[in-house]
């Protein structure tokens, strides 16, 4: 069964740094997302993705933070300068259409740990 | 703007008996429904979906949800309970805005089994 694919599964890095998180989404789909959860807070959306673009973001989607598809598989999310509070599991999740009822599938998450 | 509450931070059932995971939902417009479940060190799962029609809907594992509109609810339920049911499930609703598409996830419900 396709699935959505994340690495690392676990990233540390020290405050102020730059990472990247990277997410193999399902290759027919279109559509990408990332999502984030704070230990013991909800799963929050982060932003959508469609044709090289930002389709939509939340407020927590400030300029620290950028999307890029830089090939034909890979969908990444870039945080500028790591914050204590960014320190959360980020999800990656990618649809075949757009639909508010089309399905979104979720990958494994990766951890980030700022120290 | 939509919402989703599960009352139900944690719940402990013993395997066989039955299971309910609370969800009420607010939004606006016909609501698109989903129940997630998260295996530690897995990604979201989709365990079932309400678009429209029959208000109970079937979903894998054996799991069934019902939309009571009048409610605002989308309850999920398990006649007998497996201990590998033991999870994280979260309720979400689903919906188009501003031209993104973004699932809005309640806090979830932790599932424990006794054996």
């Amino acid at each position: 069964e396709p699935e959505v694919t994340q690495t690392p599964s676990h990233q540390v890095t020290q405050m102020g740094q730059e990472v990247i998180l990277r997410c193999v989404p399902i290759s027919n789909h279109l559509y990408f997302y990332w999502y984030r959860q704070i230990l013991g807070q909800k799963v929050e959306f982060l932003v959508s993705f469609y044709n090289n673009e930002i389709s939509e973001k939340s407020e927590i989607f400030d300029d620290q933070f950028s999307v890029e598809r830089p090939d034909g598989s890979n969908f990444t999310l870039k945080i500028r300068s790591t914050k204590l509070e960014d320190s959360a599991m980020y999800f990656c999740a990618s649809s075949e259409q757009q639909l508010a009822k089309n399905i979104q599938y979720f990958g494994a998450g990766t951890r980030l740990s700022v120290l | 703007a939509q919402s989703v509450t599960q009352p139900d931070i944690h719940i402990t059932v013993s395997e066989g008996a039955s299971l309910e995971l609370r969800c009420n939902y607010s939004y606006g417009a016909t609501p698109y429904l989903f129940w997630y479940v998260q295996s530690p060190g897995q990604g979201l799962q989709l365990l079932l979906k309400y678009f429209s029609g029959d208000t109970l809907v079937q979903g894998i594992k054996g799991f069934e949800a019902e939309f009571k509109r009048s409610q605002s609810s989308f309850n999920l339920r398990k006649p007998s309970v497996h201990w590998s049911d033991a999870a994280e499930y979260f309720c979400a609703v689903g919906a188009i805005t501003g031209g993104g598409n973004k699932l809005t996830f309640g806090t979830g419900t932790q599932l424990k089994v006794e054996l």
